[in-house]
């Protein structure tokens, strides 16, 4: 089945920086790749996806890029504020598969001020 | 996330007992899944459901059933069987194959339910 790695697992950025989140997927069937975030306490919101047509995408301050190829996808977040603070899930899935999504480990992000 | 919902939040239960956890759906989606989330491992698939009276287990779907007798409702329940069940339970739900492929694959999660076994 897939397996998703996510790096790195804690990531600590200065207010106004920019954070890169990484995740390698195994299974090349896959074809599209959520990202959620989930606050403290709170349940798992969807805050971006890509698709394997598409190589990169842009939603204000965030975005993902996706190498088909190397089978590794991102995300990058500007000009971070405090309120992105949070943990980061991707996850990975082929669409004709059941929709089911396979889970990266999370990354912790801290946006101190 | 409206339209989602998750009961109870916090569930106690001891050692032996079974237990269900609720989760209640008025989005008018065709599939349904649950995922349990520990501290540093992310969400693990536990049962998914795409249509009414059909579901297929997971990647860790042992000591867990489900059932699937209503479109808005897919209970799970935690059975003697499963031996670490102390867990936070996500509920999530999405349109399946008739929202089109736009937005066919984003699931939207209930609030959780965590469960301590004591």
């Amino acid at each position: 089945g897939e397996n998703v790695e996510q790096h790195p697992s804690t990531l600590s950025v200065q207010e106004g920086d920019s954070a890169v989140i990484k995740c390698t997927y195994s299974d090349s069937a896959s074809n599209y790749f959520p990202w959620y975030k989930q606050e403290l306490g709170k349940r798992p919101q969807l805050i971006i996806d890509i698709r394997s047509n598409v190589g990169e995408k842009k939603d204000q301050r965030i975005a993902v890029t996706l190498n088909k190829t190397a089978k590794h996808f991102s995300l990058h977040i500007t000009e971070t504020q405090p309120e992105d603070s949070a943990v980061y899930f991707c996850a990975a899935a082929f669409t004709g598969g059941g929709n089911k999504l396979t889970f990266g480990t999370g990354t912790q992000l801290k946006v101190e001020l | 996330d409206g339209g989602i919902t998750q009961s109870p939040k916090y569930l106690f239960r001891k050692e032996g007992q079974n237990v269900t956890l609720s989760c209640e759906q008025n989005l008018n989606h065709d599939a349904m899944y649950w995922y349990r989330q520990d501290p540093g491992q992310g969400l693990r698939l536990i049962y998914y459901s795409q249509i009414v009276n059909d579901f297929q287990k997971g990647d860790i779907a042992e000591g867990y059933s489900v059932s699937r007798e209503k479109k808005e409702s897919f209970p799970l329940t935690v059975t003697s069987a499963q031996k670490n069940p102390t867990a936070f339970y996500l509920c999530a739900s999405s349109m399946g194959l008739a929202g089109g492929e736009a937005r066919y694959n984003e699931q939207f999660f209930g609030p959780g339910t965590r469960l301590t076994v004591l």
